[in-house]
């Protein structure tokens, strides 16, 4: 079956800086993929939906200077934490969207924020 | 407003039991997910249903789009099932909206 891979799988950093998350659909072109955020014994929380060659389109209340999308190819989105804090740390996921077969999630990111 | 519900919100069996979640929503929907996220765990898609029936090893996805419901069977289940079970439904008004509406999911503890 489609894979989607997420890089790194945890990552620790400290106040103020940021880290990028990768997103890359392995074996299928996604012009469509979407990051979502989830916190402790909560459902998923869809932040933004990225697509290929244009800008993300955000959710509402999601601030889109301190997570920025970047969809640079068919097979790759990154997401990047800007300045982060630890209100930030949470668990990240991606999914991928191909065409007529719906969404592949990826393995998620977890992100802690010192 | 589109809803997602699931049933029931936490479920403890004892290993071998037969166990049934319930996923109903509200609107016509053009596809329907059921996902599994185990603690501290990524999110492992199980099934894509748009309708009728799907079967993987132990699991069994239902569909029936009539009645706007979805079931996932467990057979035999095992401790390792014990993880949390969300279903995840794709609206047919949507357009070229692929976004997803998400249940609150289900807590499945399986005791040896």
């Amino acid at each position: 079956g489609a894979v989607v891979s997420q890089h790194p799988s945890w990552v620790i950093c400290k106040s103020g800086t940021s880290v990028k998350i990768e997103c890359r659909s392995l074996d299928f072109q996604a012009t469509t993929m979407f990051w979502y955020r989830q916190f402790p014994k909560q459902s998923l929380m869809l932040m933004a939906t990225s697509n290929e060659g244009s800008k993300a389109t955000y959710e509402q209340g999601v601030e889109k200077d301190k997570f920025l999308i970047n969809h640079a190819s068919l097979t790759l989105s990154t997401l990047t934490v800007t300045s982060a804090h630890p209100e930030d740390s949470s668990f990240y996921i991606c999914s991928a969207y191909r065409v007529t077969y719906e969404q592949y999630f990826g393995p998620g990111t977890r992100l802690t924020v010192t | 407003k589109n809803e997602v519900e699931q049933s029931p919100q936490n479920l403890t069996a004892q290993e071998g039991e037969f166990i049934t979640i319930n996923c109903s929503y509200s609107v016509g929907i053009s596809a329907l997910h059921w996902l599994q996220q185990h603690p501290g765990g990524g999110i492992v898609s199980l099934f894509m249903l748009s309708s009728g029936k799907k079967k993987h090893g132990r699991l069994i996805a239902t569909i029936n789009i009539q009645e706007k419901h979805s079931s996932l069977h467990i057979t035999a289940s095992h401790p390792r099932d014990s993880a949390v079970y969300i279903c995840a439904v794709r609206w047919r008004s949507g357009g070229s909206n692929y976004k997803l509406t998400f249940g609150k999911g289900t807590l499945l503890t399986v005791n040896p």
